[in-house]
């Protein structure tokens, strides 16, 4: 897999409150995936996007793939108590997994 | 819960200890996965097997030795650690080794080298 950038590396939100985290690459990604791992878990696949432009929604998320599929973000609107965790993006090559650093969110009530 | 069953959950073993630990799925995948995770860091990716046999190894030190016994099956199998191989080692799998497969998770073994 190619290095992916992920920013924020933190943060905190008011419950209610929407959350974004940007995920970035220097090169051309094939495919993009993102993991939720809640805290003592292990990461959980959301979802993957594939076609460049594409854009996903699941309920409260929403993930959109670049034009370029140079970069990937997850949106979040109204945030919630069971929404923390930390979210890593992947690239996936042949099997070859690289994760971003992860955004790790915190909500408060 | 998960499909990907891991076990010890936890270990603790001394720097001259052999020890091993297992991963089962029975969701048919092919494509079997082991992952180093330390706090606050994602998942490393150590060893990939498809179709029970090894296809990547990302330069792990010999002192981790993966094995494959069959379809469901994977172990890694751990001799002479060092402290700082203390983490969680997470396995995974998917359909096939391709790149556009979801990976399942197991909750990971949590080891710590005295």
């Amino acid at each position: 897999g190619q290095q992916v950038m992920q920013i924020p590396q933190y943060q905190h939100v008011q419950e209610g409150e929407d959350f974004t985290t940007y995920c970035n690459s220097s090169t051309t990604l094939s495919n993009i995936q993102w993991y939720k791992q809640r805290p003592g878990g292990h990461p959980v696949f959301l979802i993957q996007l594939v076609k460049s432009g594409e854009v996903k929604k699941q309920k409260r998320l929403t993930f959109q793939f670049g034009e370029a599929k140079k970069n990937s973000s997850l949106h979040i609107t109204a945030t919630q108590t069971t929404d923390v965790g930390t979210y890593f993006c992947a690239d996936s090559v042949a099997g070859k997994s690289t994760f971003g650093d992860g955004t790790t969110l915190t909500v408060k009530p | 819960d998960t499909e990907v069953t891991q076990t010890p959950k936890h270990l603790v073993m001394g720097m001259t200890n052999k020890k091993s630990l297992k991963c089962e799925q029975h969701m048919g995948h092919r494509a079997m996965y082991w992952y180093k995770q330390k706090a606050k860091k994602p998942p490393e990716l150590m060893f990939v097997y498809s179709y029970e046999k090894l296809s990547i190894n990302e330069s792990v030190p010999s002192r981790f030795s993966p094995e494959c016994p069959n379809s469901s099956l994977l172990n890694l199998h751990l001799h002479a650690l060092q402290p700082e191989d203390s983490a969680l080692y997470l396995c995974a799998s998917s359909h096939h080794k391709s790149g556009d497969q979801p990976q399942h998770f197991g909750d990971g073994t949590r080891l710590s080298i005295l």
